[in-house]
């Protein structure tokens, strides 16, 4: 069964520093892998998306992440925060036919500090 | 804005009581998929509709049912209403066809069971 797993409930970094989340995922083949961001009481807006090719993708809003078939990994980095930033992020994956059916990460907590 | 827009945005339902949620999807979507998301939990995956048929349901029980109308919007009826069914419903619209996709949310239904 796939399964996301995101190692780290809640960051806090300052503004301007660099940022990395963690994604591990557990799926039988090439896997379609998502990192969507949701605001307060808001729904998910994706941020990046991994179907094949280049294994490093970039995003929206100065957002990138990395695809390692070897790690299982895919983290997202951005070199420089804003505090527009500060919100909810989710891995997921996805099914072989794309995000028809998505299973999520628990989620990790941004926290910017001024 | 994703073009997927939910109805109501917020609900206060009596445990036993009936609901019902509705969704309507991006214009040249044929597929929608409905989500729970309990607080502070990623989502999870409901069912999914493609074509007015089911095409894939998560663990949830019978109670939770669907609909899709030849329009694509949707309905998630939810049936005798129990305390933890408290959460944040997300609908999601993508095409399913050939080759890849994303699915795009709508900003989601709290419902409150009391």
């Amino acid at each position: 069964a796939q399964s996301v797993t995101q190692p780290d409930i809640h960051i806090t970094v300052s503004e301007g520093a660099s940022l990395e989340l963690r994604c591990n995922y557990s799926y039988g083949a090439t896997p379609y892998l998502f990192w969507y961001v949701q605001s307060p009481g808001q729904g998910l807006q994706l941020l990046l998306k991994y179907f094949s090719g280049d294994t490093l993708v970039q995003g929206i809003k100065g957002f990138e992440a990395e695809f390692k078939r070897s790690q299982s990994s895919f983290n997202l980095r951005k070199p420089s925060v804003h505090w527009s930033d500060a919100a909810e992020y989710f891995c997921a994956v996805g099914e072989i036919q794309g995000a028809q059916k998505l299973v999520f990460g628990q989620g990790t907590r941004l926290t910017i500090n001024p | 804005e994703t073009g997927v827009t939910q109805s109501p945005t917020h609900l206060i339902k009596t445990r036993g009581q009936q609901v019902t949620l509705r969704c309507s999807s991006q214009s040249g979507h044929n597929t929608v998929s409905w989500y729970q998301q309990a607080l502070g939990q990623g989502p999870q995956f409901i069912f999914q509709y493609y074509r007015e048929e089911e095409n894939g349901r998560g663990n949830f029980p019978p109670r939770f049912s669907g609909l899709q109308f030849p329009n694509y919007s949707s309905e998630l009826n939810v049936n005798a209403l129990e305390l933890d069914d408290s959460a944040l419903y997300l609908c999601a619209s993508s095409f399913l066809g050939l080759g890849d996709t994303e699915a795009f949310f709508g900003q989601g239904t709290r419902l409150t069971v009391v």
